[in-house]
């Protein structure tokens, strides 16, 4: 059954760094998300993006963060320079059209010191 | 899009039906409810979905009362691996004028499958 794949599954980086987290979505979807889940709170939306550009953000997605799909599989998150609040887990989704289920990914957990 | 309450957490027995109550009294016409649930810090995990008939897959049956105000998941034969938090959404629709990109999380019922 194809999956949502991540990497990397964990990152430490030191505050003001950049990262880039990387996702895999299912091979015949076109719409991406990422959420964040910080340690003990809710699941909460980012970003969707379509058609190589981005649909929806949230008051969260500041200029500090970006998405890009680099190639026809990959779909990236930069955090340009991190802060200690970046700490969380990063969950990637897909689904095949707009109204459809989102399909999630294992996540990759941010720890920034 | 509409809130959604659930209890924050429940207990099944192995091998028992869970039932998992939501209530979304202010559900719109063309919303619709979806059930994720998510196990440990894992991913999300898509279960089901309705709009106002009942709804059943390989995992689960989703029952929408008749005003739309509440539904019931509904997990058959419980099982240890079914310990998880349970999410009810309420997503907008394309047709509705709202936004249906988003999910929107709340805290979820937190079942647990004893033994």
């Amino acid at each position: 059954e194809p999956e949502v794949t991540q990497t990397p599954s964990h990152q430490v980086t030191q505050m003001g760094q950049e990262v880039i987290l990387r996702c895999v979505p299912i091979s015949n979807h076109l719409y991406f998300y990422w959420y964040r889940q910080i340690l003990g709170q809710k699941v909460e939306f980012l970003v969707s993006f379509y058609n190589n550009e981005i649909s929806e953000k949230s008051e969260i997605f500041d200029d500090q963060f970006s998405v890009e799909r680099p190639d026809g599989s990959n779909f990236t998150l930069k955090i340009r320079s991190t802060k200690l609040e970046d700490s969380a887990m990063y969950f990637c989704a897909s689904s095949p059209g707009r109204e459809y289920e989102q399909y999630f990914g294992p996540g990759t957990r941010l720890t920034v010191t | 899009d509409a809130k959604t309450t659930q209890p924050t957490s429940m207990d099944c027995a192995e091998g028992r039906a869970a039932n998992l109550p939501c209530n979304h009294s202010t559900i719109s016409g063309n919303e619709y409810v979806y059930w994720y649930r998510q196990i440990h810090s894992q991913g999300p995990q898509y279960i089901i979905h309705g709009l106002k008939n009942n709804e059943t897959n390989e995992m689960a049956s989703l029952i929408i009362t008749e005003d739309r105000k509440s539904s019931t998941l509904i997990l058959p034969h419980a099982t240890l691996r079914d310990t998880a938090v349970y999410y009810c959404i309420v997503r907008g629709s394309l047709y509705g004028g709202g936004s249906n990109y988003k999910l929107t999380f709340g805290k979820g019922t937190l079942l647990t499958v004893n033994p």
